[in-house]
């Protein structure tokens, strides 16, 4: 089983429109979570942090926690096409004293005008 | 206030040669990660330092070296280049390895012929 997991997409929403991206993760002992978008020929740049259960909300962007299914999740409300981008779901996985942010495969959004 | 910088931002190298990727973080960040990423997947940690020392290694063959020096910055060496060893490598930032969000460079675009 992969450490963390998201699916590929693409996803494809219209303009205006709430786009769901998800991710899960293998171990438990997850303490913090990111969401990194990164644009063609880019590197990723951050745009969501969450750390307990719940939600977390940032202007378009809610963020979603739920350590005892091992998921997160992100939400973009009124989808812009600006948004088109790769979402990274990160994970910072215990090892060895230390944490390491690991990163899914990223899912593939586009929004259409 | 400078971000993450890396040098240089393209490289073309042959197999078997040698090559060394440079990274400074942002000031007054003590943490810096190495990842590897190809066309279509997310970045794969390679290395992580804080403070000098190593506190995470991915899984990748001992070909691959990495250090950072007392101002922190990092250099990323690997040897005997391989066809599949081209990608972009990314450096990253922190103020320290646990909850810390990562702040990313805008990559070397490596290409081994």
């Amino acid at each position: 089983q992969k450490e963390v997991e998201q699916n590929s997409g693409p996803l494809s929403v219209p303009e205006g429109a709430i786009a769901s991206l998800n991710c899960t993760y293998s171990d438990r002992g997850s303490q913090s979570f990111f969401w990194y978008r990164q644009y063609s020929g880019k590197s990723p740049e951050l745009i969501m942090s969450i750390y307990s259960n719940g939600d977390k909300e940032d202007g378009r962007f809610t963020a979603q926690l739920n350590k005892a299914s091992q998921y997160v999740s992100l939400l973009i409300r009124d989808s812009q096409p600006s948004d088109s981008a790769t979402y990274l779901c990160a994970v910072n996985l215990p090892s060895g004293g230390s944490y390491i942010p690991t990163f899914g495969r990223g899912t593939s959004l586009i929004v259409h005008p | 206030d400078a971000g993450v910088t890396q040098s240089p931002t393209h490289l073309i190298k042959t197999r078997g040669q040698h090559v060394t990727l440079r990274c400074s973080p942002i000031s007054g960040h003590k943490s810096v990660s190495w990842y590897q990423q190809v066309l279509g997947q997310g970045p794969q940690f390679i290395f992580q330092y804080y403070e000098k020392e190593e506190r995470g290694r991915g899984n990748f063959p001992d070909r691959f070296s990495a250090r950072q020096f007392p101002n922190y910055s990092s250099e990323l060496n690997v040897n005997a280049l391989l066809l599949g060893d081209s990608a972009l490598y990314l450096c990253a930032s922190s103020l320290g390895t646990r909850d810390e969000k990562l702040f990313f460079g805008s990559g070397t675009q490596l290409s081994v012929l």
